[in-house]
Parts: structure tokens; sequence; C-alpha cells
């Protein structure tokens, strides 16, 4: 059973603080990782994904992954109150296989 | 593109009921799938099709759950009958071979609540 495990949060900050999310993974054969945001009452939406160990930027966005650990993180710089949503981490293996979702991590910044 | 179309967007029923969700994935798309959420269990997958193919169903938690796709451009879930525990938002999603991040596309979701 392949598991993907996130804190249900909230996870507050204050406006332009640093949020830092984070997700742990069983499946050691996990290729892909993926962060989505949702907001309240709407689907999700891809925001970043990472193959490599190390990290990855995107604007104000940064994914880390460490496959020893098995961990993946999602840093949040210059947080925004349009940035409060759920983050779903999701996970897939090798090749074109499905994804499996975390329950997500809640975010709240408070202006 | 209109993106994936999902309907309806609210339906409430009564336990016993027949329930059919209906889904129109982004032309091109070659993988669709069907995902649960609740707050207990998270997003789930319940099943996905390939060019109309049920590839896994794995997911669907009984047999009163169904799932066809008879062409390209569109897919239903039914539930028959349902039951209050089956009461969720039920989303859609697609997505294409070689698309090297695996993005999925959602719907809008169709929150069900069986009384």
């Amino acid at each position: 059973q392949k598991e993907v495990e996130q804190n249900s949060g909230p996870l507050s900050v204050p406006e332009g603080a640093i949020a830092s999310l984070n997700c742990t993974y069983s499946d050691r054969g996990s290729q892909s990782f993926f962060w989505y945001r949702q907001y309240s009452g709407k689907s999700p939406e891809l925001i970043m994904f990472i193959y490599s160990n190390g990290d990855k930027e995107d604007g104000r966005f940064t994914a880390q992954l460490n496959k020893a650990s098995q961990y993946v993180s999602l840093l949040i710089r210059d947080s925004q109150p349009s940035d409060s949503a759920t983050y779903l981490c999701a996970v897939s293996s090798s090749g074109y296989s499905t994804l499996t979702f975390g329950k997500g991590t809640m975010l709240l910044v408070s202006p | 593109d209109a993106g994936v179309i999902q309907s309806p967007r609210h339906e409430v029923t009564e336990m016993g009921q027949e329930v059919t969700l209906r889904c129109k994935p982004i032309s091109g798309h070659d993988y669709l799938f069907w995902y649960r959420q609740t707050m207990m269990r998270g997003l789930e997958l319940l099943i996905y099709f390939n060019n109309n193919v049920p590839i896994d169903d794995s997911g669907m938690p009984e047999d009163r759950f169904s799932a066809k796709m008879p062409n390209a451009s569109f897919s239903t879930l039914k539930i028959q009958p349902s039951e209050p525990r089956d009461s969720a938002v039920y989303f859609c999603a697609s997505s294409f071979w070689g698309n090297t991040n695996e993005k999925l596309f959602f719907g809008s979701g169709t929150q069900l609540s069986v009384l």
C-alpha cells in the first residue's frame, strides 16, 4: 500500500514569511513528485513538480526532494494571503503511473 | 480550451436512488481519471481510462459503483443504489501521454450529498 503522509495543519504564517510544507512517502520506487494547491471549494491545480534530488525553484516556490529520506518539501517565500489554501503532495512510480495523494496541509497566511 | 467539464456541480439525493455524474475531458487528452475526495480519506483514485478503455478500477469501492467511457469526449460515473457514505466531492481529471510532468487537469467537481 503506497502511502503519502502530510501534516494536516493548519500551518499559520504571517504575510511575508516563509511557509514550509512537508511530505513523506512510503514507496522507495517513487520517482515523480508533485505539489498541488487546492483553494477551498475548488479543484486541485499543479504548482510544482520535481524528479531529482535537490532543490527546484519556480518564482516564490521551491520544491525539495530527498529520496534517501523519502521526503519532499515545498517552501513558499514571501507568503501572501492569497497563498492560503490546502497543499496536496502527490507521488508516482516509474513510467506513467497513477498519482497517490496525501491528505493535504492547510496553510493560512495572515495579513 | 474550456478545460475538464463536470456536471452537475451539486447533487442532493436520497439513499437508494441512482446517481450519475458526467465528465467531458479536455480534447486530445487520452487519460481520464475519476477521484473522490473526503475529509477523512483525502483524494482517492476510483478508476482511470486510457483511450476510452478502463485500465484500473481497483479503487472503486464496491459493485454499486460503475464507470463508462463510450467515447473520447464523455465519461460517466454511476452509483446505484446510493448510500449516505457516498457523500463526497467527485472529481474528474484528464491528462495525455507524453506529458512528462504527468500533470492532471481537474474539473470543478461534483458535490454529492446522499441523505
